[in-house]
């Protein structure tokens, strides 16, 4: 049972427009939600994240958008550029259980195109 | 970035042989997480540590133990290897009042 789910495998934008990858979880314990970006041979880096008191949170041209009544949020990333080619995972966690376990997605394959 | 070594960053073994895989930080942090990387699944945890000589499983434990006698260290042991533990294995840390975790570079283990 996938708790956390990235239904696009695969993602191409043009360069300078915005990159909009989504996420949907089901398990409504999750209270803080994170974006990692990993590029090939590399481990995933952290990115941005929110907390479930909030709905979004901003850092610089990344945003990250959190509707907790429908259990999905997004990444914006404007304007997307060719360094931001890379997979992107979406993470969640149940802050309460003590040990901060995340539960991952599968991943988003975003390229950028010139 | 966060102090974070893995070793080996490779290693190719035969069904059935041990292999133990290293993780190493220099942050002090408390927490530490093994998680393996396979397409279509994404990031998914195997055990993880709350101290030394603290720890627990994860979602996918089976055929899998660790051990953490130093804050520093944490191992990954695969008893028997199989077929299907060929993956990528990541480590994590986390720690203080922040609930990111930070990743070392990974180990590619490739089981024959």
């Amino acid at each position: 049972d996938q708790q956390v789910k990235q239904n696009s495998p695969s993602l191409s934008v043009q360069e300078g427009r915005i990159s909009i990858l989504n996420c949907d979880y089901t398990n409504s314990m999750f209270d803080y939600f994170l974006w990692y970006k990993k590029y090939p041979a590399e481990g995933p880096t952290f990115l941005i994240s929110i907390s479930s008191i909030k709905d979004k949170n901003e850092d610089g041209r990344f945003t990250v958008f959190l509707n907790k009544s429908a259990k999905h949020l997004s990444l914006h990333i404007v304007p997307s550029q060719p360094g931001d080619s890379a997979v992107y995972f979406c993470a969640a966690s149940d802050t309460g259980q003590g040990a901060q376990k995340l539960v991952f997605g599968q991943g988003t394959r975003l390229t950028i195109n010139p | 970035d966060a102090g974070i070594t893995q070793s080996p960053r490779h290693k190719v073994t035969e069904t059935g042989t041990p292999v133990t895989l290293r993780c190493h930080q220099t942050e002090n942090h408390r927490y530490m997480y093994w998680y393996r990387q396979d397409p279509g699944h994404g990031l998914r945890l195997i055990h993880y540590s709350y101290g030394v000589k603290d720890t627990d499983k994860g979602e996918v434990s089976d055929g899998y133990s660790v051990s953490r006698s130093k804050t520093e260290d944490f191992l990954l042991t695969l008893e028997s290897a199989t077929s299907s533990q060929t993956s990528v294995y990541f480590c994590a840390i986390s720690g203080g009042s922040s609930y990111e975790q930070y990743f070392g570079p990974g180990t590619r283990l490739t089981v024959t």
